[in-house]
């Protein structure tokens, strides 16, 4: 079966760094995606990898294996705006997107 | 104006009651999808549809209809409402390429009783 899979929930401070890993196995693999969720709100998107490597966008980054299954995304500099639920999505064969439950990322001062 | 907008933002209905909930975009996508989202559960596709005559059953279709009665416009049908189907329901719009991120309404919280 497909599945994603990333931590429930992480903590971390304001001003400090935090990754956030995601691993995926999916039948066939397009490409990954980032998005950020407010609490009762829509997601975001954040970043999409297709290559192997890091993709560095202001103070978030996100980084694929696709050999390992797993990906991660890298928080900077952390503002309380931050708290929020980071969802991992991969593309499968088919193109579909499947779904991670997403990691809460509760930001302390 | 939101680029993306869901009609009714939130609503309580009776088991056995039909539902539609609505959604509109201004991005001028042909793709249009339908989520539901569970706690602790990730998004998970309900249909989907590519053009106005497309339309795609999602990983949980059972109980649920759709409609696309223009590219701008994709309602989503509870034909006898449950319980179990009490959830936030998203509604997403996204262009051609597979790369391309979606863009997601603000959100339906539905409740079921």
């Amino acid at each position: 079966g497909q599945n994603i899979d990333q931590p429930t929930e992480m903590t971390a401070t304001e001003g400090a760094i935090v990754q956030i890993n995601c691993t995926y196995q999916t039948s066939g693999f397009n490409g990954l995606f980032w998005y950020q969720q407010h609490a009762g709100e829509a997601p975001t998107f954040l970043s999409y990898n297709v290559l192997d490597g890091l993709e560095e966008k202001g103070r978030f980054s996100s980084f694929l294996s696709r050999s390992k299954g797993y990906s991660y995304l890298l928080l900077k500099e952390l503002q309380m705006k931050d708290s929020a639920s980071y969802l991992c999505a991969a593309l499968d064969s088919n193109y579909q997107l499947i779904w991670g439950a997403g990691t809460k990322l509760i930001i302390k001062p | 104006d939101a680029d993306v907008t869901q009609t009714p933002r939130n609503r309580i209905t009776k088991t056995g009651k039909r539902i539609m909930l609505e959604c509109s975009q201004t991005k001028g996508h042909d793709r249009m999808y339908w989520y539901r989202q569970d706690p602790g559960l990730g998004l998970r596709l309900i249909y989907y549809s590519f053009d106005v005559k497309d339309i795609n059953k999602g990983e949980i279709s059972d109980g649920y209809s759709v409609s696309r009665q223009a590219q701008a416009k994709f309602s989503l049908s509870l034909e006898s409402a449950i319980p179990n189907q009490t959830a936030l329901y998203f509604c997403a719009t996204s262009g051609q390429r597979e790369s391309d991120e979606q863009f997601f309404g603000p959100g339906t919280r539905l409740t079921v009783l």
